[in-house]
């Protein structure tokens, strides 16, 4: 079935620090979707990408789906305490009826 | 409209005996979603409604599992003869019925399961 892999799995920056995750998948994805998890919280939907090479900006998040649609990539310029949790790629099944989730980047923000 | 709610939050329960959770979805959202997660990792897909009818169930829904969704409303996940196993965060999550591509979950908080 669709799998979808993220690197890294932890990333620990220093406050003010940049910081990129990487979303990819061995087949063409139709669209995919970016979801944080504070820690003890829930997924919240922060973005979907569509178009093939789509860019699209959320404040100092930077989100980028792939010419091939096949990878999408996460930036965030200048971190700060409050980026702190675990940011998941999300990508439609096989069947495009529901979403497999990658595992995961976590990210932590030392003061 | 409170967003997507889920009780009882926590559920401690002896190996063996059985647990419901309960989901309440945003009212105008058609599909239905269960995710599972455990620590560390990404939720997993368990099943999914469209209105009333369950139209996909993951493999990791052993004969132990059932979902009903009865009215199109409110969700219902039981879990039979729990084993340690089980013990995971159980997250239920809504979405309308979009365009192509157009899907985005809304999550509830979850369902916490621990099995002793």
């Amino acid at each position: 079935g669709q799998q979808v892999m993220q690197i890294p799995q932890y990333q620990h920056v220093q406050e003010g620090e940049d910081f990129t995750t990487y979303c990819n998948s061995s087949t063409t994805l139709s669209n995919i979707q970016w979801y944080k998890q504070r820690p003890g919280g829930h997924p919240v939907f922060l973005i979907q990408l569509v178009k093939s090479g789509e860019v699209k900006k959320q404040k100092r998040l930077t989100f980028q789906f792939g010419e091939a649609k096949k990878n999408s990539s996460l930036h965030i310029t200048a971190t700060q305490t409050t980026d702190v949790g675990t940011y998941f790629c999300a990508a439609p099944d096989n069947y495009g009826q529901n979403f497999v989730f990658g595992p995961g980047t976590r990210l932590s923000v030392l003061p | 409209d409170t967003g997507v709610s889920q009780n009882p939050r926590h559920k401690i329960t002896k190996r063996g005996q059985n647990v419901t959770f309960r989901c309440d979805p945003i009212s105008e959202h058609n599909r239905l979603y269960w995710y599972r997660q455990t620590l560390g990792q990404g939720p997993e897909f368990l099943t999914y409604f469209q209105n009333e009818a369950q139209l996909e169930k993951s493999r990791l829904l052993s004969d132990r599992f059932s979902a009903e969704r009865p009215k199109g409303s409110f969700s219902t996940l039981e879990i039979q003869r729990t084993e340690q196993g089980d013990s995971a965060m159980y997250l239920c999550a809504s979405s309308p019925m979009g365009t192509s591509g157009a899907n985005v979950l809304t999550f509830g908080a979850g369902s916490r399961l621990t099995v002793l």
